[in-house]
């Protein structure tokens, strides 16, 4: 199994430009997540889906959309980049409980490095 | 969900175990500890969780205290690829996992 894997690894963008983000996950999970990481901090969440064709508003969800058209795959799209927008972006995913509430045992992809100039 | 408090940062030595600290004075009752860490530029790694009782597995071992308002996270014999970020954790099963800052450990040969 390739686990979660993220494309592109890296990535340059001017001000206004716009990107997708591919994470995609052989695991079969149910919940798949977006976080960024600036330097030096912790990771914060963007937005999140609960299964195929749903997705959530995380804590730093503005300047960003998502798709989950497929249970494998979530994307993560910058419409404008803006120099705020430069992070480390990482995919996670987690299976769900019996309660049907998602497993804390996140499993994440490598990180895409984004700098927007 | 609750707060955590980690020290920033602390140093072990090859071979010997790491005792890494964590207070969570604010957690309830159906809150789990979850312990995950980071190396350098990677995603991050679940570790261990536990709720009220200790837990090992291959990785550490995890103790709660028996008030559940801190934790220590082990490392039996840490090794140069255990230098990371380790972050504690506190939610309740389901809950969005909110990651702070973590401890920077340092392993020393």
């Amino acid at each position: 199994n390739a686990g979660v894997t993220q494309t592109p690894k890296f990535r340059v963008l001017k001000t206004g430009q716009s990107m997708t983000l591919l994470c995609a996950q052989d695991m079969n999970h149910e919940y798949m997540y977006w976080y960024r990481q600036d330097p030096g901090m912790g990771l914060r969440l963007i937005h999140y889906s609960v299964g195929e064709g749903t997705t959530a508003k995380g804590e730093v969800p503005d300047g960003y959309n998502v798709s989950r058209l497929k249970k494998q795959n979530f994307l993560l799209g910058l419409e404008s980049a803006a120099p705020s927008q430069t992070s480390v972006y990482f995919c996670a995913s987690s299976s769900l409980l019996a309660g049907g509430e998602p497993h804390n045992e996140q499993f994440f992809g490598p990180g895409t490095r984004l700098t927007v100039l | 969900d609750a707060k955590t408090t980690q020290p920033p940062s602390m140093d072990c030595a090859e071979g010997r175990a790491a005792n890494l600290p964590c207070n969570h004075s604010t957690i309830s009752g159906n809150e789990y500890v979850y312990w995950y860490r980071q190396i350098h530029s990677q995603g991050p790694q679940y570790i261990i969780h536990g709720l009220k009782n200790n837990e090992t597995n291959e990785m550490a071992s995890l103790i709660i205290t028996e008030d559940r308002k801190s934790s220590t996270l082990i490392l039996p014999h840490a090794t140069l690829r255990d230098t990371a970020v380790y972050y504690c954790i506190v939610g309740a099963a389901g809950n969005k996992l909110t990651f702070g800052g973590g401890t920077r450990v340092l392993v020393k040969p």
